[in-house]
């Protein structure tokens, strides 16, 4: 069975750019979640979705920071405009249920030049 | 005040041995659950071990278990018989519900290393 999908799995780019970070969740799980990982602050919860729906975004540390999700195969995830300290591991998950393990995406790597 | 704790930072177990991982919560709602995961160096995130607030029985995974003790608000992970491939990061990580949201709240980390 297919896992959950990330892409890119690296991306380097300069400060002032936009950078869209891609996520399928498993098919059949209702529940999708975008986390960052930094030495700093360990792995913190951005945003996440219930059947496409935004519920909490609490975590999304600006407004430089915006996620979608238009179907139920498909959640982007925008920085714009992108500053070094956005440098990261942002990693997408997704659980059928919100009391069920959530599966990870092997993430995308961030840097921010 | 902090959600989860990890006080270990980094751990080493010699290869078969058995370890113990500390996790302790905190939270004020009764119904919660727990989970641990493992990252090696490879950077993935894997799930090992679901522990529900109102499970009766320790949760276990093959060679892993789950020390539920609910009164003293810990859920250390037991991993038997360690093996070169245990050795990773473990993030032990909380479900608890605040009205309509659900967080998941990780702690920052055990690193184990088994050596020969």
């Amino acid at each position: 069975d297919a896992g959950v999908i990330q892409s890119p799995r690296h991306e380097v780019t300069e400060m002032g750019q936009e950078v869209t970070l891609r996520c399928k969740p498993i098919s059949g799980h209702d529940y999708l979640f975008w986390y960052r990982q930094t030495m700093m602050r360990g792995l913190e919860l951005l945003i996440y979705f219930n059947n496409n729906v935004p519920i909490d975004d609490s975590g999304m540390p600006e407004d430089r920071f915006s996620a979608k999700m238009p179907n139920a195969s498909f959640s982007t995830l925008k920085i714009q405009p992108s500053e070094p300290r956005d440098s990261a591991v942002y990693f997408c998950a997704s659980s059928p249920y919100l009391n069920q393990p959530q599966h990870f995406g092997d993430g995308t790597r961030l840097s921010i030049l | 005040a902090q959600k989860i704790t990890q006080t270990q930072p980094g751990m080493f177990v010699q290869e078969k041995e058995a370890v113990t991982l500390d996790c302790t919560y905190d939270t004020s709602d009764p119904s919660y659950g727990l989970f641990w995961y493992k990252q090696p160096s490879s950077g993935e995130m894997i799930f090992l071990i679901y522990q529900g607030s109102y499970d009766q029985q320790n949760a276990t995974e093959g060679r892993y278990s789950l020390n539920f003790q609910k009164a003293r608000k810990s859920a250390n992970l037991v991993i038997s018989a360690s093996q070169l491939g245990d050795s990773a990061t473990y993030f032990c990580a909380m479900r608890e519900n605040t009205g309509t949201a659900s967080k998941l709240t990780f702690g920052t980390g055990t690193r184990l290393q088994v050596t020969l």
